[in-house]
C-alpha cells in the first residue's frame, strides 16, 4: 500500500489563488487517477476534480487539478477564492488496494 | 439525478450490532462497484470496504475484517454494511459512495448515517 500526504493546512485571502499538494510516498502517482473531495463542516463529501484533471459538472471552473510526475504529486488549484470554498479537501487515490486517501487539508479563506 | 441515502446509523453498545443500508437511484446501480468510507469525529476520511457489481468480490480494511460483512441487493438497488462485535473506535459518520465511471461520470457520496459505539 502506498499514503497520499497532503498539508494539514493552508489559508489565503479571498479573490487570490491557493494551491493544495497530494504526494504519494511509492507506486508513481501517474499510474492512477486522482479524485479531490470538498467537505464543508456538517456535510459530506464532494468530488471537485476525478481523473487527476476533470471537474464534474456544477464544479467552478475555478478549480483544477493537475498531477507532476517529477514531484510525484498532484495539485488541487483553487483561483479568485470565496468564502465559500473554505473546508476540508482530500485527495484520494488508489492502485491495487482499494481507496487510499490523504489526511486532509483545511483550507482558510479569510 | 444520482442518489445515495444511508440509513441504520444509532447509537449501540460496544459488542453490539448493527446493519447500515444505502439506498441508491439514478445510476444502473448493478453495474458499479460500491465502497463504503467511515469518518470518525473530526478526522479524515478512511475507507471500510467494497463490493463488486455482483456481490462475489469483496475487501476490508484489516480494521474491520471479520467483524463487518458488505453485500447488496441489486433488485432493491440497495448496498449494505453488517457491523458485528461493534468497538468504540468504530464510532463515525458512514458514507456510501459510488466511485467513478472512467470518461463519463465522476464518484457520488451519500449523505452519510452516524454510528455511535458507547455504553
Amino acid at each position: 500500500n502506498f499514503m497520499l500526504t497532503q498539508p494539514h493546512s493552508v489559508s489565503e485571502s479571498p479573490g487570490k489563488t491557493v494551491t493544495i499538494s497530494c504526494t504519494r510516498n511509492s507506486g508513481s502517482i501517474a499510474s492512477n487517477y486522482v479524485q479531490w473531495y470538498q467537505q464543508r463542516p456538517g456535510s459530506s463529501p464532494i468530488t471537485v476534480i476525478y481523473e487527476d484533471n476533470q471537474r464534474p459538472s456544477g464544479v467552478p471552473d475555478r478549480f483544477s487539478g493537475s498531477i507532476d510526475s517529477s514531484s510525484n504529486s498532484a495539485s488541487l488549484t483553487i483561483s479568485g477564492l470565496k468564502t465559500e470554498d473554505e473546508a476540508d479537501y482530500y485527495c484520494q487515490s488508489y492502485d491495487s488496494s482499494p481507496w487510499v486517501f490523504g489526511g486532509g487539508t483545511k483550507l482558510t479563506v479569510l | 439525478e444520482v442518489q445515495l441515502v444511508e440509513s441504520g446509523g444509532g447509537l449501540v453498545q460496544p459488542g453490539g450490532s448493527l446493519r447500515l443500508s444505502c439506498a441508491a437511484s439514478g445510476f444502473t446501480f448493478s453495474s458499479y462497484w460500491m465502497h463504503w468510507v467511515r469518518q470518525a469525529p473530526g478526522k479524515g476520511l478512511v475507507w471500510v470496504s467494497r463490493i463488486n457489481t455482483d456481490g462475489s468480490t469483496t475487501s476490508y480494511a484489516d480494521s474491520v475484517k471479520g467483524r463487518f460483512t458488505i453485500s447488496r441487493d441489486n433488485a432493491k438497488n440497495t448496498l449494505y454494511l453488517q457491523m458485528n462485535s461493534l468497538r468504540a473506535e468504530d464510532t463515525a459518520v458512514y458514507y456510501c459512495a459510488r466511485p467513478l465511471a472512467v470518461g463519463i461520470t465522476p464518484p457520488y457520496w451519500g449523505q452519510g448515517t452516524l454510528v455511535t459505539v458507547s455504553s
